[in-house]
């Protein structure tokens, strides 16, 4: 069973749609939960983190944490076509982990 | 500040070739990496150093080397290419490790192809 494992998608949605992406994890270790954002022939960018179970919201972006399920969600409302980039869960205990990611389209 | 910056940002090696990724920051960080994405994959640890004189193996090191002879720059090497090693390499840096807060600041990407 891998460490990390991330929705495949792709995922296409039109302008002002809400995006869902999700992962899972299996490491108990895990302490500190993050989205990472990749733009096309970009290197990636640390987009959200929260390190309890719970949600977080940063302007149009809501993270999501469920540690019992082991599960973590990225939501983003009013999807803009700026927003289309691969997301990457990732996991830090003494390194970070990262999920496969997810690319987003969204069309205008 | 350049943040972290990449040389080359795309090579071609033949089977056997070698040659060397150069990674630099300007923000004092100790603590630097270099992973590789593939499709499906993710990124994955080569090697990292947490510190000046520092090297050690993340999760996929075999055919790569490393050294980190100054704080500014980190070099990965491949010593004899294979085309197993076509990837896109990033290099990231961090002030610390271990907290959501130590955030990797990742370069533009290498990609390299090995035919």
């Amino acid at each position: 069973q891998k460490e990390v494992e991330q929705d495949p998608g792709p995922l296409s949605v039109p302008e002002g749609a809400i995006v869902s992406l999700n992962c899972t994890y299996s490491n108990s270790a895990f302490q500190y939960f993050m989205w990472y954002r990749q733009y096309s022939r970009k290197g990636p960018e640390l987009l959200m983190y929260t390190y309890s179970s719970g949600n977080k919201e940063d302007g149009r972006f809501t993270a999501q944490v469920d540690k019992s399920s082991k599960y973590i969600s990225l939501f983003i409302r009013d999807s803009q076509p700026s927003d289309s980039a691969t997301y990457l869960c990732a996991f830090n205990d003494y390194k970070l982990s990262f999920g496969a990611g997810t690319t987003v389209t969204v069309r205008a | 500040n350049a943040g972290v910056t990449q040389t080359p940002k795309f090579r071609v090696l033949k089977t056997g070739q070698s040659m060397t990724l150069l990674c630099a920051q300007d923000m004092n960080h100790e603590y630097m990496y270099w992973y590789r994405q593939d499709p499906g994959m993710g990124l994955r640890l080569i090697h990292y150093s947490v510190g000046e004189g520092t090297t050690a193996k993340g999760e996929v090191p075999d055919g790569y080397n490393v050294s980190r002879l100054k704080k500014q720059n980190f070099l990965l090497g491949l010593e004899s290419a294979a085309p197993s090693q076509t990837s896109v390499y990033f290099c990231a840096s961090s002030y610390a490790s271990g907290g959501a807060t130590d955030t990797q600041y990742f370069g533009p990407g290498t990609r390299l192809t090995v035919l």
